[in-house]
């Protein structure tokens, strides 16, 4: 089954800098990848999503690139704020519909 | 809050004993899921259902069972088979894309289970 792997586990900046989290996947049947970013003690949102067709997105100040010949797919946050600080998971999925998530990465925006 | 719902908030559990976490959507939604959630182990897939009285196991349904006998609801039972039941638990759901492809998950508010 789909395996995706998610680093760094942790990852702190200062305010304004940019900040990456990468994602590798194992099943080249993969589509779509959604990137959710959760905070403390609430439920997982997206924030961005990519699909197979694409090799980047970006919604203001978060962009997500994807390489399906190497099958890794990036989030980039820039000008970071403390308000972004959180859990980020990232999320690989194909036809029948079950998703899988990485590790996730606590992403900690010092001031 | 995107129209799905979980409850209890809390639950807490006595060793030996079944229990039920509800899952309840009003998206109109086909699929709904269940995940488990550990301290740094991301979200774990329990069970999916694609379509009414149909649902498949995920990575870790061992001691875990659902029903979906109605497109709303997807409740969960964790039973005693259980051995590490203690954990945050989220349910999720969503709408097929066209032609195979995916749309973005909602999550519930989560149920957080301890047992005891």
């Amino acid at each position: 089954g789909e395996n995706v792997e998610q680093h760094p586990s942790t990852l702190s900046v200062q305010e304004g800098d940019s900040a990456v989290i990468k994602c590798t996947y194992s099943d080249s049947a993969s589509n779509y990848f959604p990137w959710y970013k959760q905070e403390l003690g609430k439920r997982p949102q997206l924030i961005i999503d990519i699909r197979s067709n694409v090799g980047e997105k970006k919604d203001q100040r978060i962009a997500v690139t994807l390489n399906k010949t190497a099958k890794h797919f990036s989030l980039h946050i820039t000008e970071t704020q403390p308000e972004d600080s959180a859990v980020y998971f990232c999320a690989a999925s194909k036809v029948g519909n079950d998703m899988r998530f990485g590790a996730g990465t606590r992403l900690t925006v010092k001031p | 809050d995107g129209g799905i719902t979980q409850s209890p908030k809390y639950l807490f559990r006595k060793e030996g004993q079944n229990v039920t976490l509800s899952c309840e959507q009003n998206l109109n939604h086909d699929a709904m899921y269940w995940y488990r959630q550990d301290p740094g182990q991301g979200l774990r897939l329990i069970y999916y259902s694609q379509i009414v009285n149909d649902f498949q196991k995920g990575d870790i349904a061992e001691g875990y069972s659902v029903s979906r006998e109605k497109k709303e609801s997807f409740p969960l039972t964790v039973t005693s088979a259980q051995k590490n039941p203690t954990a945050f638990y989220l349910c999720a759901s969503s709408t097929p894309g066209v032609g195979g492809s995916y749309n973005e998950q909602f999550f519930g508010p989560g149920t957080r289970l301890t047992v005891l």
